[in-house]
């Protein structure tokens, strides 16, 4: 069973342009939220987390955005460049005592010059 | 470079057998994950260790078996290998059991 489910599955963005990726969850227990971006032949690197008593959080040209009554978060980078061609995963954590994260299947981002 | 050491960074092995991989977590981290990442089952939760005991486990086989030594290092144990087995396995580790989580550059393992 997919705690979290992201999408698109693959995003093909201009330079400059904005990239938005999307997740959905359904246990309300769930109580931080970390994006992870991935290169090829590297582990996954922490990029930007929210916990869901904010609705946005933005740090530098990646920002989230929080729906929790909608149970959705979203990743937006803007200003993509050819550099942020990687995978993205978004991922949840369960609010009782456990700490291992769900994650989304992921979504391979590819920024064209 | 996230502080997280993972050896071997490739293993290619027998089905059947018996492998060992190894996590050095950043220093001060009390809390070792370990993560299998495959084509057809995405990043999977194994096992987690809080300062040498187990704190919680995902969908981890009988055949695989995890510790976390004194010195916080953390060792994962596969035995048995079967073709599925193979996958990049990964260590992240926290400063407490519920802090971000910050990962190793992974494990490849190739099962023959």
């Amino acid at each position: 069973q997919q705690q979290v489910k992201q999408s698109p599955q693959s995003l093909i963005v201009q330079k400059g342009g904005i990239s938005i990726i999307n997740c959905a969850y359904e246990n309300t227990a769930f109580d931080y939220f970390p994006w992870y971006q991935q290169f090829p032949g590297k582990g996954p690197a922490l990029l930007i987390a929210i916990r869901p008593d904010v609705s946005e959080k933005k740090e530098g040209r990646f920002t989230i955005s929080f729906n929790k009554s909608a149970k959705q978060f979203s990743l937006h980078i803007m200003d993509s460049q050819p550099g942020d061609s990687a995978t993205y995963f978004c991922a949840t954590r369960s609010g009782a005592g456990a700490n291992n994260l769900f994650f989304g299947t992921g979504t391979r981002l590819t920024v064209i010059p | 470079d996230s502080g997280v050491t993972q050896t071997p960074k490739h293993l290619i092995t027998a089905t059947g057998q018996r492998v060992t991989l190894r996590c050095s977590p950043r220093s001060g981290d009390l809390s070792v994950y370990w993560y299998q990442q495959s084509l057809d089952q995405g990043l999977q939760f194994l096992i987690q260790y809080y300062n040498g005991e187990e704190r919680a486990k995902g969908n981890i086989l009988e055949r695989f078996s995890a510790q976390q030594f004194p010195d916080l290092h953390s060792e994962l144990n596969l035995s048995s290998l079967e073709l599925g087995d193979s996958a990049l396995y990964f260590c992240a580790s926290s400063a407490l059991s519920g802090n971000e989580q910050f990962f190793g550059p992974g494990t490849r393992l190739t099962v023959l």
